[in-house]
């Protein structure tokens, strides 16, 4: 079966400092790969999607940056954090050929920018 | 622009059925999709309808009418574990084949 990492599970960065989160899918290969944002109370906003190794997709200008370094493996990125970039992040995965309706979720990264 | 519509908050009393309503409006639409997400969670996916008419899965089940650009979902025999947060969402061939534009969710609130 398939299964999904992401890690920490809890992070508090100050403003400026580095940002480095993986998420890491098993069971499966050539996965369709998201980065999801979540603000406290609000919908998903689509940050990065990946259809292949190397393959990068932004959906949303920001500061953030994401690779794909390995087929099952999805690093989102900053350089700087900026207090609005808290929130809670996910990374998702689907299958190449599931009709892209059906997403499958890690279970999150709460990133507080203080 | 591409936007769907939900209601922010729904409560309901245990052992009743809900409804939660969805529309939307966006360039393409290849169907609509629903995820149930608890506090402090993730997401997860409930049903999908892609044609006109209501899917059945146990509990929970989700109609589409394309022509009226409108969905629901419906929850029967509520119980204490469905109070969570439920989100539809439209995958729309646009720009992005690969993108599911979300509703911002409706809290569902269940009361003993």
């Amino acid at each position: 079966s398939q299964t999904i990492h992401q890690w920490p599970a809890t992070l508090v960065q100050p403003v400026g400092s580095p940002l480095s989160l993986e998420c890491t899918v098993e069971g499966t290969s050539n996965p369709n790969l998201y980065w999801y944002r979540q603000a406290a109370g609000r919908g998903l906003q689509l940050l990065f999607y990946s259809v292949g190794i190397g393959q990068i997709s932004s959906e949303v200008p920001q500061n953030l940056s994401a690779s794909r370094p390995q087929d099952r493996q999805f690093i989102l990125s900053s350089k700087k954090l900026l207090l609005s970039d808290s929130g809670f992040y996910l990374c998702a995965w689907n299958g190449q050929g599931t009709g892209l309706y059906e997403q499958y979720f890690g279970p999150g990264t709460r990133l507080t920018v203080t | 622009g591409q936007s769907l519509e939900q209601p922010s908050e729904v409560t309901a009393v245990e052992g009743a059925i809900v409804q939660i309503n969805c529309t939307y409006q966006t360039s393409g639409f290849y169907g609509l999709s629903w995820y149930q997400q608890h506090d402090g969670g993730a997401p997860t996916f409930l049903s999908y309808n892609a044609l006109d008419g209501l899917e059945e899965t146990g509990r929970f089940s989700s109609f589409l009418s394309r022509s009226d650009s409108y969905g629901y979902l419906l929850l029967q025999e509520l119980q204490m574990k469905d109070s969570a947060s439920y989100f539809c969402a439209v995958r729309d061939l646009g720009d992005s084949n690969y993108q599911l534009i979300w509703g911002a969710g409706t809290k569902l609130i269940i009361k003993p």
